[in-house]
């Protein structure tokens, strides 16, 4: 069965920090993979997205996020964090030559960046 | 920027109602999707649309139908309401005619559905 695991239900770390949210994903064939930040009574957003090439993929608020494709993950980095990116983030995979249309979701990791 | 609107940010309704959630996205999108999102189980879809008056089930649609009727909207109904079908429900949207495509879903700010 496809599947995104977050193994970490909360990560907590001091502002200025690097930070580092983890997912693994097992899907067949290549995926597409992305990751969501999700802020209190808000939507979902897109922070950034691995298609293929460079496994270093920087996104929005100076986010990145590394593919590695021996261990089917793509943890999701920031070298220093700030209060304000304490969110829900969720990880999430595409199948690349799979007809089904779905993303899979995660089941999220709160991030807490204390003072 | 690409903007989709739920009718309703908090909705509260009583067990046997038939419920009705609305969503728009103006940006033009073939692909429209419901999903619910419950604490530890992460986002579940329900529903999806690739075109207008087309419709196919997600994981979870038992309980659930959709209308699309226009490219632009896409309706949630919830037949006769349950107390298990309190949930946040979020409707997403994305672009590029092929339905497996790379391009990100764009959500909506949910709409938190109690059910009494």
């Amino acid at each position: 069965a496809q599947s995104v695991a977050q193994p970490e239900d909360q990560v907590n770390v001091a502002e200025g920090n690097p930070l580092t949210v983890k997912c693994t994903y097992s899907v067949s064939g290549n995926p597409y993979l992305f990751w969501y930040v999700q802020y209190p009574n808000r939507g979902l957003q897109f922070l950034l997205k691995y298609i293929t090439g460079d496994n270093l993929v920087k996104g929005s608020y100076g986010f990145e996020a590394e593919f590695n494709k021996s261990q089917t993950s793509f943890h999701l980095k920031k070298p220093s964090a700030l209060v304000s990116d304490s969110a829900l983030y969720f990880c999430a995979v595409r199948p690349w030559m799979d007809s089904s249309y779905k993303l899979i979701f995660g089941s999220g990791t709160r991030l807490l960046v204390r003072p | 920027d690409v903007k989709v609107t739920q009718s309703s940010r908090y909705l509260v309704k009583r067990t046997g109602e038939k419920v009705f959630l609305e969503c728009v996205q103006d940006m033009d999108h073939e692909n429209m999707f419901w999903y619910r999102q419950d604490p530890g189980l992460g986002l579940r879809l329900i529903y999806f649309s690739y075109d207008v008056k087309m419709k196919e089930k997600g994981d979870i649609p038992e309980g659930y139908s959709v209308s699309r009727e226009k490219k632009e909207r896409f309706s949630l109904i919830l037949e006769s309401a349950s107390t298990n079908q309190t949930s946040m429900y979020l409707c997403a949207s994305s672009g590029a005619y092929a339905i497996n495509s790379n391009q990100p879903q764009h959500f909506g700010d949910g709409t938190r559905l109690s059910i009494l």
